[in-house]
């Protein structure tokens, strides 16, 4: 089992420019998260899908994000125009989606916008 | 709304010495409880959960108990090793919709001495 795939592993961009995060996560897992770690705020759960489809994206800072899973094995998070203060690491991470069933991270992308 | 406040950081300590990471949450139910460990340059992995009252959770020596007249979920290991340098986080299971999601604590960083 290859674990939760994220890429790319690093990311630098320039404010304005589009970037998109993407995720693959373990094969028959139902649910997935996106989250952000900041030193400031610490983890912050952004979205989260169940069978593909958005449960709670409550998390999503504003119209500038956007997440989508077209299918079971892949999801992305855009973020257009990027900022500075969007400088963080994003985690994906993925669960059987049963009550009390763990959480498996990905290893998470440093994104940095200059 | 469902939230975890862990004690903040750093915590610095000799090896071999007594750890105790405070964790305090509310919730509305009956969540779950969890700590999750994230080493330098990678993603959370879970380190132990505990799933109803008085239950106690317990891996590579470290341990924690849910205890509901508190609502309190403290790790503590009798004796730590320079290994176990990493960022702790408290996290609880919140049920209340389709599916579960889980919710972080702040997070705690740990740092041993040799």
């Amino acid at each position: 089992d290859a674990g939760v795939i994220q890429s790319p592993r690093h990311e630098v961009t320039e404010m304005g420019q589009e970037v998109t995060l993407r995720c693959k996560p373990i094969s028959g897992h139902n649910s997935l998260f996106w989250y952000r770690q900041t030193m400031m705020r610490g983890l912050e759960l952004l979205i989260y899908f169940n069978n593909n489809v958005p449960i709670d994206d409550s998390g999503m800072p504003e119209d500038r994000f956007s997440a989508k899973m077209p299918n079971a094995s892949f999801s992305t998070l855009k973020i257009q125009p990027s900022e500075p203060r969007d400088s963080a690491v994003y985690f994906c991470a993925s669960s059987t989606g049963l009550t009390n069933e763990k959480l498996f991270f990905g290893s998470g992308t440093q994104l940095s916008v200059l | 709304g469902n939230s975890v406040t862990q004690m903040e950081g750093p915590v610095t300590l000799s090896e071999e010495a007594f750890l105790t990471i405070n964790c305090t949450y509310t919730a509305t139910g009956y969540p779950s409880l969890f700590w999750y460990v994230q080493y330098p340059g990678e993603g959370l992995q879970l380190l132990l959960k505990a799933t109803k009252a008085d239950d106690k959770g317990s891996n590579k020596g470290f341990e924690a108990t849910y205890r509901k007249e508190t609502t309190s979920f403290h790790l503590e290991k009798g004796s730590v090793q320079v290994s176990d340098s990493a960022v702790y986080f408290c996290a609880l299971s919140d049920q209340r919709s389709s599916a579960s999601k889980i919710i972080f604590g702040s997070g705690t960083r740990l740092s041993i001495r040799p």
